[in-house]
């Protein structure tokens, strides 16, 4: 069973501070590592598909690394807004690749 | 280009009634996946369809079944509905099946069973 855990589940940060948070996942058989931003009463935005190992990916003030072989992914955000204020969701293929096994959820809350 | 469009957005049912969700993809996915998602926790995998056909299912009993449609639309179906089907109910669509294509999420189904 492939288990993708998340951690902290829920962070407060000062707008302005900068912040990381961990997706843990299985190294065996990885295929690829999804990250989401789902903000509430709106559906869940995709944010990062990564596929190799040591890749980093940006957009704006966000911005993943993806490390493959210890099975981890952080995301980061630099300079906080009120608005970066969701619940992040990673997620990575279980068995056969043929569903996404999403964590728990890292919820992110903003103080302004 | 319009997004995944869900119908209804909220649902009241009793337990034991049966339940049909309907899902509409972006134009041009092919694929079409299904989450269940309750409070704390994240979606957890019900079904994708690609092509018409089921390519996965996850660990759901048999009492929930879903099809794609030739217009690559989805229909996810709940009998004899429990107390626990209580949750949001997430369709996904992709150009092709995961892992690697992005998933683009409608804007859930609330099922509330009383």
């Amino acid at each position: 069973i492939l288990n993708v855990e998340q951690s902290p589940q829920s962070l407060h940060v000062q707008e302005g501070d900068s912040t990381n948070f961990t997706c843990s996942f299985p190294s065996s058989n990885f295929y690829a590592l999804h990250w989401y931003r789902w903000e509430t009463a709106k559906s869940p935005e995709a944010l990062f598909v990564m596929t190799l190992n040591g890749d980093e990916k940006k957009k704006g003030r966000i911005s993943a690394t993806l490390n493959t072989k210890e099975g981890y992914s952080y995301l980061y955000i630099k300079g906080s807004q009120p608005e970066d204020s969701a619940t992040y969701l990673c997620a990575s293929p279980g068995q056969g690749a043929q569903k996404l096994v999403f964590g728990q959820g890292t919820r992110l809350t903003i103080n302004p | 280009d319009a997004g995944v469009t869900q119908s209804p957005t909220h649902l009241i049912k009793t337990r034991g009634q049966q339940v049909t969700l309907r899902c509409s993809p972006i134009s041009g996915h092919k694929s079409v996946s299904w989450y269940q998602q309750v409070l704390g926790q994240g979606p957890q995998f019900i079904f994708q369809y690609y092509e018409k056909e089921e390519r996965g299912r996850g660990n759901f009993p048999d009492r929930f079944s879903a099809r794609q449609f030739p217009n690559y639309s989805s229909e996810l179906n709940v009998n004899a509905l429990l107390l626990g089907d209580s949750a949001l109910y997430l369709c996904a669509s992709s150009p092709r099946a995961p892992p690697t294509d992005t998933q683009y999420f409608g804007p859930g189904t609330r099922l509330t069973v009383l």
